[in-house]
């Protein structure tokens, strides 16, 4: 089945600063790659995703950039902020399912 | 504002009780997921159902049944708990069975002693 990781799995990054997480995954045939926000105490909540036929996708703060010959796929936030402080987790489709990474804990430091 | 209920957010249960978990969404989406969450493991899939009665197997099926009565509800079952089987269970439900966004509830974190 489709192994998915995600680095790292704990990120602290000071308020202003940029945070970078990276997801790979095994499986070529996958065609969308999503990522998902949790906060404490909430359910995730899709933030950003992308397609296989685009490279990169932004949305005010955050962006997605894809490398489908690499097989991994990155979350960018810039100008991070507290409120970012969560639990992000890709969750690259395969097959008619997510498969959901480890997730990685993100802290902003004020 | 879309919107999945779980009915209860924490439970606390005894080895080989009977456990029911309920989600409702109030979207009309066809599709409806139950994932299990433990730290380091992401969430992984138990059960999804795509239309009224019919449900599929995800992942980690075993000890876990689900009931899919009416659209907007799915049940998961827990038929005799077990101490492994503690974690936290979160329910989505989707327009679009795949690439579509999966809403989630707030989950119901379950100790089975």
């Amino acid at each position: 089945g489709e192994n998915v990781e995600q680095h790292p799995s704990t990120l602290s990054v000071q308020e202003g600063d940029s945070a970078v997480i990276k997801c790979t995954y095994s499986d070529s045939a996958s065609n969308y790659f999503p990522w998902y926000k949790q906060e404490l105490g909430k359910g995730p909540q899709l933030i950003i995703d992308i397609r296989s036929n685009v490279g990169e996708k932004k949305d005010q703060r955050i962006a997605v950039t894809l490398n489908k010959t690499a097989k991994h796929f990155s979350l960018h936030i810039t100008e991070t902020q507290p409120e970012d402080s969560a639990v992000y987790f890709c969750a690259p489709l395969w097959g008619q399912n997510f498969v959901f990474g480890p997730g990685t804990r993100l802290s902003v430091l004020p | 504002d879309v919107k999945v209920t779980q009915s209860s957010r924490y439970l606390v249960k005894r080895t080989g009780e009977k456990v029911f978990l309920e989600c409702v969404q109030d979207m009309d989406h066809e599709n409806m997921f139950w994932y299990r969450q433990d730290p380091g493991l992401g969430l992984r899939l138990i059960y999804f159902s795509y239309d009224v009665k019919m449900k599929e197997k995800g992942d980690i099926p075993e000890g876990y049944s689900v009931s899919r009565e009416k659209k907007e509800r799915f049940s998961l079952i827990l038929e005799s708990a077990s101490t492994n089987q503690t974690s936290m269970y979160l329910c989505a439900s989707s327009f679009h069975i795949s690439t579509g966004e999966l809403f989630f509830g707030e989950g119901s974190r379950l100790t089975v002693l």
